[in-house]
């Protein structure tokens, strides 16, 4: 089976760097994937890691160790707007296995 | 391009009432999930239809179910509502390639009485 785990809660100051960390169990995978949800809205993807290291979006980056089974979203130039809470979720191998999905963090940025 | 449809979008029902959630893609996608979300617990899956034809529980399917009516349409039933399943339900549909995404609609908020 395939488990993750995040950190249930981050806050971090308007324009500073913040990293959400989900560290996995899992039995085999594609990828690591990352979606952002506003409250009240639906989620969103962000980002998508197939390989080990690190792949870059505009402010968002996204990182990969399957040897640690460690993933990372790391957000830039914090900006209140990306107060979210943000999901980390694998792609299992076996066909058409839906994503599995981590609870979440929520994220809170204060001025 | 309207993408995941879900309606309705608020429901309140009795307990013991009957309900059934619609949700629509227009992406000619395969692949559709129902899943709720309750504060804390992230996303669950409830059922999900591989393709048209097919449909496979998820984590938790008890107490519903479903209907692949054709590729754009997977509707969620609950035969006699209870108030645990007062929850924000999302559909969402996957037109395959690990490293395409899943694409969600907006949500139904459903509490019941």
């Amino acid at each position: 089976g395939q488990s993750l785990e995040q950190p249930s809660e981050v806050t971090a100051v308007e324009g500073a760097i913040v990293q959400i960390n989900c560290t996995y169990q899992t039995s085999g995978f594609y990828g690591l994937s990352w979606y952002q949800q506003h409250d009240g809205g639906a989620p969103t993807f962000l980002s998508y890691n197939a390989l080990d290291g690190l792949e870059e979006t505009g402010r968002f980056s996204s990182f990969l160790s399957r040897s640690d089974s460690y993933g990372y979203l790391l957000l830039q130039e914090l900006q209140m707007k990306d107060s979210a809470s943000y999901f980390c979720a694998v792609s299992p191998y076996s066909g058409n296995t839906p994503l599995v999905f981590g609870k979440g963090t929520r994220l809170s940025v204060i001025a | 391009n309207a993408g995941v449809t879900q309606t309705p979008k608020f429901q309140v029902l009795k307990t013991g009432q009957s309900m059934t959630l619609q949700c629509a893609q227009d992406m000619n996608h395969n692949s559709m999930y129902w899943y709720r979300q309750d504060p804390g617990m992230g996303l669950r899956l409830i059922y999900y239809s591989a393709s048209e034809g097919t449909t496979d529980k998820g984590e938790v399917p008890n107490g519903y179910n479903v209907s692949r009516l054709n590729k754009r349409e997977f509707s969620l039933r609950l035969e006699s509502a209870a108030p645990s399943q007062t929850s924000v339900y999302f559909c969402a549909s996957w037109g395959g390639g690990s490293n395409q995404p899943q694409h969600f609609g907006d949500g139904t908020r459903l509490s019941i009485l």
